[in-house]
């Protein structure tokens, strides 16, 4: 299996900018997660989807931010208008049932807003 | 309003000797407890975790122990190798609130040889 598949891995853009980040869940797994890491506030989760239907988006920072899981092997998360602030590493991580304890976790894409 | 926290953001031990690594929490509806290995460019890796009805879970060199009065646990590796350098987060979830993965800050772990 090749495990929790992210794209791009970097993006640079600059402000004011529509940023989409893809991820490819593995295959089987019902549950996707969104999370984002800054040295700030650590690996906080964004928005979480168990079979394609988001149940908990109350990470999402605010209304630039937005999530759609269109079927069980894709899922974005758009950034329009980008800030400089949301630069941030941005890791997708799926799971076999919601409350699974172990959730894997791709390699992440690093957003750098200009 | 951080619930899990890692006090420490970084620890430095020798090769061989014992790696301790602490969080703390607060939300006392949390279920389960896990910790998550992370190297440079990759996403966090599970590494073990422990349920709140037990106090102690080992897998190899790695143990977990839990203190509930204290609402505190700790990773303990023994004997530490430098390939365990990374980032160590540890994480709590409440099966019985939302079911997310709350994670502390991370302890960078370097293990001198």
């Amino acid at each position: 299996d090749a495990g929790v598949i992210q794209s791009p891995r970097h993006e640079v853009t600059e402000m004011g900018q529509e940023v989409t980040l893809r991820c490819k869940p593995i295959s089987g797994h019902n549950s996707l997660f969104w999370y984002r890491q800054t040295m700030m506030r650590g690996l906080e989760l964004l928005i979480y989807f168990n079979n394609n239907v988001p149940i908990d988006d109350s990470g999402m920072p605010e209304d630039r931010f937005s999530a759609k899981m269109p079927n069980a092997s894709f899922s974005t998360l758009k950034i329009q208008p980008s800030e400089p602030r949301d630069s941030a590493v941005y890791f997708c991580a799926s799971s076999y049932q919601e409350f699974d304890n172990e959730q894997f976790f791709g390699p992440g894409t690093r957003l750098t807003v200009l | 309003d951080q619930q899990v926290k890692q006090n420490s953001p970084s620890l430095s031990v020798q090769e061989g000797r014992i790696s301790i690594l602490n969080c703390d929490y607060t939300n006392s509806m949390f279920d389960y407890f896990l910790w998550y290995k992370k190297y440079p460019a990759e996403g966090p890796t599970f590494l073990i975790s422990i349920s709140s009805i037990k106090d102690k879970n080992e897998d190899g060199r790695f143990t977990v122990f839990l203190n509930k009065s204290a609402k505190h646990l700790s990773l303990h590796i023994v004997p530490s190798q430098p390939g365990d350098s990374a980032v160590y987060f540890c994480a709590s979830l409440s099966k019985a609130d939302t079911g997310k993965l709350i994670f502390g800050q991370g302890t960078t772990l370097q293990v001198k040889p």
